[in-house]
């Protein structure tokens, strides 16, 4: 079963405007990681957070994690058409041999 | 080539038969996971292979589903007597290291199973 909830479901913002897309599990994780899927594709690695980090920066992205409260958050600056896809957090749980995804946030950014 | 390979693409087939869906890994990598996405859904885990040895298989749903990755590299995910239920795409990820914290999956396009 999935142990991540995204929020919003569906976010739709202008080109140029910021997106933030939230994360939220149930267990202790060994670290965080946000992918990206477009429409019929394979899920793209964006970016890892450990554990013990609270934030982390990868060109336009932003990435929190909070572990107290076991949420994360996606901040994507200055969006672009491109960035329209679903993007998802997955969970790397200590003794699981896979990440636990969530169910997602389908972005659209409009030229 | 640069990425993991997923063959077929997409796949019918009708209530019954067997399918079989090969996954082609980053070269060298380690670690090779299946999982199965619905639509609308993250995907779902269905197993793990390091190298040739599989060590959980957990996720899979039947004793209908079987995987195998007999020399450490190209992996086959076998359903069989396909029921309506298994229509979902099936994604192949690798990862450069063994079962280790801290690192990334790299994901194939996935095959497209419909079943009829």
């Amino acid at each position: 079963s999935q142990q991540g909830e995204e929020d919003p479901q569906a976010l739709s913002i202008q080109e140029g405007e910021n997106a933030t897309m939230n994360c939220s599990y149930k267990t202790s994780i060994n670290n965080l990681q946000w992918y990206r899927q477009n429409s019929g594709r394979g899920l793209v690695h964006l970016i890892l957070i450990r554990s013990n980090e609270r934030e982390k920066h990868s060109g336009r992205l932003r990435v929190t994690l909070d572990t107290s409260k076991k949420s994360s958050s996606l901040l994507i600056t200055a969006s672009r058409a491109a960035d329209t896809a679903s993007y998802f957090c997955a969970t790397d749980e200590s003794g699981a041999n896979n990440l636990f995804f969530g169910t997602g946030t389908r972005l659209t950014v409009i030229p | 080539g640069a990425g993991v390979s997923q063959s077929p693409r997409y796949k019918v087939a009708k209530r019954g038969q067997d399918v079989a869906l090969r996954c082609d890994p980053i070269s060298g990598h380690v670690s090779l996971f299946w999982y199965q996405q619905a639509l609308g859904q993250g995907p779902e885990f269905l197993t793990y292979f390091q190298n040739e040895a599989q060590l959980d298989k957990s996720g899979l749903p039947s004793d209908r589903f079987f995987a195998e990755r007999p020399e450490g590299s190209v992996s086959t995910l076998k359903i069989q007597r396909t029921q309506q239920e298994d229509s979902a795409v099936y994604l192949c990820a690798s990862s450069l290291e063994g079962r280790l914290v801290n690192q990334p999956q790299h994901f194939g396009d996935g095959t497209r199973l419909s079943i009829l």
